[in-house]
């Protein structure tokens, strides 16, 4: 099945420091979404993304949507502790399920 | 109001119980999905209901058995459940089937 290559796999974070990171597929999306879960909770809609090329900010955070409709990045800036957390992207073709990436595992450097 | 609610939040259950898992949204959304998620992996599709029929079955067990007895209402009824089913069920809503998903907060389920 369809599949999304998410990078990194985990990450530490430093607060104030900038974070990125990326989905690829092999395969054209019509949607792109990102996702934020906290531990013991659903998923929390971060950033939708709807045309190739699009650039959204939504506070800290902004994702692009690829111009080849196959990848997309988000990236955030200062952050801060409350970041933590595991990140997916989505991708979706009109009208189909989710696929989604093996999630970015985003931690607290001590 | 982006909110979907789902209840219990926790649920023990013995394999040989019967119980049910419950979502509700009220943005008039008329799609609805469950998925199923283990630790630290993403979550998995088990059913969609489009305009309250359901519309995808990705060949989950029939002791799984879903139903949406209106447009804001979501069940997913359990049944004979294996400890392998232990997870965190997710009930997700959107516009319609073309439209970005929005997630309840879970019910962590497990089966002893």
């Amino acid at each position: 099945g369809q599949q999304l290559n998410q990078s990194p796999q985990s990450m530490f974070i430093q607060e104030g420091e900038d974070v990125s990171m990326n989905c690829t597929s092999s395969s054209i999306f019509n949607t792109w979404l990102w996702y934020k879960q906290d531990p013991g909770e659903g998923p929390v809609l971060l950033i939708a993304l709807y045309k190739a090329g699009e650039l959204t900010s939504n506070g800290r955070l902004t994702a692009q949507f690829g111009i080849t409709r196959k990848d997309s990045f988000l990236n955030i800036s200062a952050s801060i502790p409350s970041d933590v957390g595991i990140y997916f992207c989505a991708g979706q073709q009109y009208g189909n399920k989710l696929v989604f990436g093996a999630g970015t595992i985003l931690r607290v450097k001590s | 109001d982006t909110e979907v609610t789902q209840t219990p939040k926790h649920l023990v259950m013995g394999m040989t119980n019967k119980k049910s898992l419950k979502c509700e949204q009220h943005m008039g959304h008329r799609a609805m999905y469950w998925y199923k998620q283990k630790a630290k992996k993403p979550p998995e599709l088990m059913f969609v209901y489009s305009y309250e029929k359901l519309s995808i079955n990705e060949s989950v067990p029939s002791r799984f058995s879903p139903e949406c007895p209106n447009s804001s209402l979501l069940n997913l009824h359990l049944h004979a459940l294996q400890p392998e089913d232990s997870a965190l069920y997710l009930c997700a809503s959107a516009v319609d089937p073309t439209y970005e998903q929005y997630f309840g907060p879970g019910t962590r389920l497990t089966v002893t």
